[in-house]
């Protein structure tokens, strides 16, 4: 079964400073890759996906991600933060058989934007 | 709006009572799924629809739990006996399947369960 790692519960940053939130995965044949975002009292919205293709993703709201095989690593990147950027973000991993849907989520990363 | 959408959007019970929980997916979605998400952890994966027929259950779906979706549309999810340890966020998401399938879920706002 896949597992997600993501390394930061908490990142604290700066308006308009730069954010990566690292995301890594246990070793599969093929995989399909998610960012999640979920801001207070609501639901968990799609930031990005990665299913084939170019490995660097890019989302809704500025942020990309790159896929890295080698690495089984899916890190989120934004150059330039917002203070509505302050929510939690999900990586999920789903295999890429019949089955898919059946997301692993890593625990969440909570991002705080200060000005 | 057709999104994803839950009911009841929060629930207090006590311990030992049964409780049940609605999900009507975006309405051309044939996949349904329930997850469960614990304070300061991400959401774990519970059961699955393909229509009418449930396809899998993990093992955190205790014999007290039983979800349906009898028509293929709506889902309900019922805790029974409940107990303090099942106080969580449980998440409903749908996703079409096949040649339509974007690879994405679609999660609704949750309904949040206390058991005192």
């Amino acid at each position: 079964a896949q597992s997600v790692t993501q390394l930061d519960s908490q990142v604290p940053v700066f308006e308009e400073a730069p954010v990566e939130l690292r995301c890594n995965y246990s070793s599969s044949v093929s995989v399909y890759l998610f960012w999640y975002v979920q801001y207070p009292n609501q639901g968990l919205q799609l930031l990005l996906k990665y299913l084939s293709g170019s490995t660097l993703v890019k989302g809704i709201n500025g942020f990309e991600a790159e896929f890295n095989k080698s690495q089984t690593s899916f890190h989120l990147r934004k150059p330039s933060v917002h203070i509505s950027d302050t929510a939690e973000y999900f990586c999920a991993v789903s295999d890429s058989d019949d089955s898919w849907g059946k997301f692993q989520f890593g625990a969440g990363t909570q991002v705080v934007v200060t000005p | 709006d057709t999104g994803v959408s839950q009911d009841p959007r929060h629930k207090i019970t006590k311990r030992g009572q049964n409780v049940t929980f609605r999900c009507d997916p975006i309405s051309e979605h044939n996949r349904l799924y329930w997850y469960r998400q614990t304070l300061g952890q991400g959401p774990e994966f519970l059961t699955y629809f393909q229509n009418e027929a449930q396809l899998e259950k993990s093992r955190l779906l205790s014999d007290r739990f039983s979800a349906e979706r009898p028509k293929g549309s709506f889902s309900t999810l019922e805790i029974q006996r409940t107990e303090q340890g099942d106080s969580a966020m449980y998440l409903c998401a749908s996703s079409l399947t096949g040649d339509a399938n974007t690879g994405e879920l679609f999660f609704g706002e949750g309904s949040r369960l206390t058991v005192l």
